[in-house]
């Protein structure tokens, strides 16, 4: 109950286009969903959040789309540049602020 | 911009010794993580600190393992005697309050040899 689930494992877009990163989870306790970006040798750095009481929520070109019901959530990048090619987690927390990641997206954006 | 800091970078240490990983937080900061990363998977809880003690550990988190806050601004995780499988990147991050964002550090990358 305690597993987010993402997917695709890794992506290749075209510069310009759109990147859709999937995830889903099983607890309804979790209240807070994240997305981190990582390149490589650094740490995850926080992209963009939402909480359940809003579907989407947009940020310059990030946008999280949220389906309570199905308790799904996903990542959209639009018009994805080079510089975005990095390692994606969706991660969900609760009440304690423990963070269950999932198991990331490599994201390479072809120029 | 206020960050985590971590040090060591990268450690390598011998099989069966001890090391201290260590963490200053943003200094307003008042809920303290430490994560580990296995090459290549995903980021695992390890254990969460307030009001200095623990508030929440995983099962990852054995006896093996201590945290520290021993001077008010260092965070340090603790591994008594490294295996093989310790070997990892381990992030600490930490929060100003419930329900707000984490912040992470760059991790240190311990190599157990």
């Amino acid at each position: 109950q305690q597993q987010v689930k993402q997917s695709p494992q890794s992506l290749i877009v075209q510069k310009g286009g759109i990147s859709i990163i999937n995830c889903a989870y099983e607890n309804t306790a979790f209240d807070y969903f994240p997305w981190y970006q990582q390149f490589p040798g650094k740490g995850p750095a926080l992209l963009i959040a939402i909480r359940p009481d809003v579907s989407e929520k947009k940020e310059g070109r990030f946008t999280i789309s949220f389906n309570k019901s199905a308790k799904q959530f996903s990542l959209h990048i639009m018009d994805s540049q080079p510089g975005d090619s990095a390692t994606y987690f969706c991660a969900a927390g609760g009440a304690t602020n423990k963070l269950i990641f999932g198991t990331g997206t490599l994201l390479a954006v072809q120029p | 911009e206020p960050e985590v800091t971590q040090t060591p970078s990268h450690q390598v240490t011998q099989m069966g010794q001890e090391v201290i990983l260590r963490c200053v937080p943003i200094s307003n900061h008042l809920y303290f993580y430490w994560y580990r990363q296995i090459l290549g998977q995903k980021v695992e809880f390890l254990v969460s600190f307030y009001n200095n003690e623990i508030s929440e550990k995983s099962e990852i988190f054995d006896d093996q393992f201590s945290v520290e806050r021993p001077d008010g601004s260092n965070f340090t995780l603790k591994i008594r005697s490294t295996k093989l499988e310790d070997s990892a990147m381990y992030f600490c991050a930490s929060l100003v309050g419930l329900n707000t964002e984490a912040f992470f550090g760059q991790g240190t990358r311990l190599t157990v040899v």
